[in-house]
């Protein structure tokens, strides 16, 4: 059974730094990109970010660019999200998604995790 | 860049009815599309991909056309289960891009 879990979310200062984790079990792990998406409170859906199997290739929504830092680590079956001058505008719940695909660009999101939430606040 | 257009914002409908969800892109996003249910806190789940594939698990009940910049999602008949909130997404080849909808809420009439 595949499982995202999110972890990490917290109430952070505007201007702060979070690292949001995603533990990833029920599949291999580095044949699938993944993917960052968030959900601001009563809000849609808004796509964060994506990095490529191998970690070789990245990108970012232009809402979030030159802020956040996606990795990952294959030999932890672990997705990361580096949260750096965090605005309130990126209050939201963070999930992590499977790509269904190898390709950056290929396949919708199989999977979802539960989300974190992060608040930013003063 | 893309944007997705959803319509209705909501949908009230009884259980039984047949629903019908449109989705418009402000240009062509070819058989790229897909779509997902959000039922209240939960994570999104795939229904549907490349515009009209069912994914794994998902009642024949639910199916979806278009290519191009329209699309339909088409639930045959509502279960109770189905009132959610329903979201398309379109992917973009260069720059790696994902849109979302702003979604269509169906609630019971």
């Amino acid at each position: 059974e595949v499982q995202l879990v999110e972890s990490g979310g917290v109430v952070v200062q505007p201007g702060g730094s979070l690292r949001l984790s995603c533990a990833a079990s029920g599949f291999t792990f580095d044949d699938y990109t993944m993917h960052w998406v968030r959900q601001a409170p009563g809000k849609g859906l808004e796509w964060v970010s994506l990095i490529s199997w191998d970690g070789g290739s990245t990108y970012y929504a232009d809402s979030v660019k030159g802020r956040f830092t996606i990795s990952r680590d294959n030999s932890k079956n672990s997705l990361y999200l580096q949260m750096n001058s965090l605005r309130t505008e990126d209050t939201a719940l963070y999930y992590c998604a499977k790509s269904s695909g190898v390709v950056i660009t290929e396949g919708p999101f199989d999977y979802w995790g539960q989300g974190t939430l992060v608040t930013v606040s003063s | 860049e893309i944007v997705l257009t959803q319509s209705p914002a909501t949908l009230s409908l009884s259980p039984g009815e047949r629903a019908t969800l449109s989705c418009r892109a402000s240009q062509s996003v070819s058989s790229y599309l897909a779509w997902y249910q959000q039922k209240p806190g939960q994570a999104p789940r795939l229904l549907i991909y490349d515009a009209s594939n069912r994914a794994t698990g998902i009642p024949a009940r639910f199916s979806g056309s278009g290519s191009g910049t329209d699309f339909t999602l088409t639930i045959s008949s509502l279960e109770p289960e189905d009132f959610a909130v329903y979201y398309c997404q379109q992917r973009s080849n260069w720059p790696p891009r994902f849109t979302f909808g702003p979604g269509t809420k169906v609630d019971i009439k």
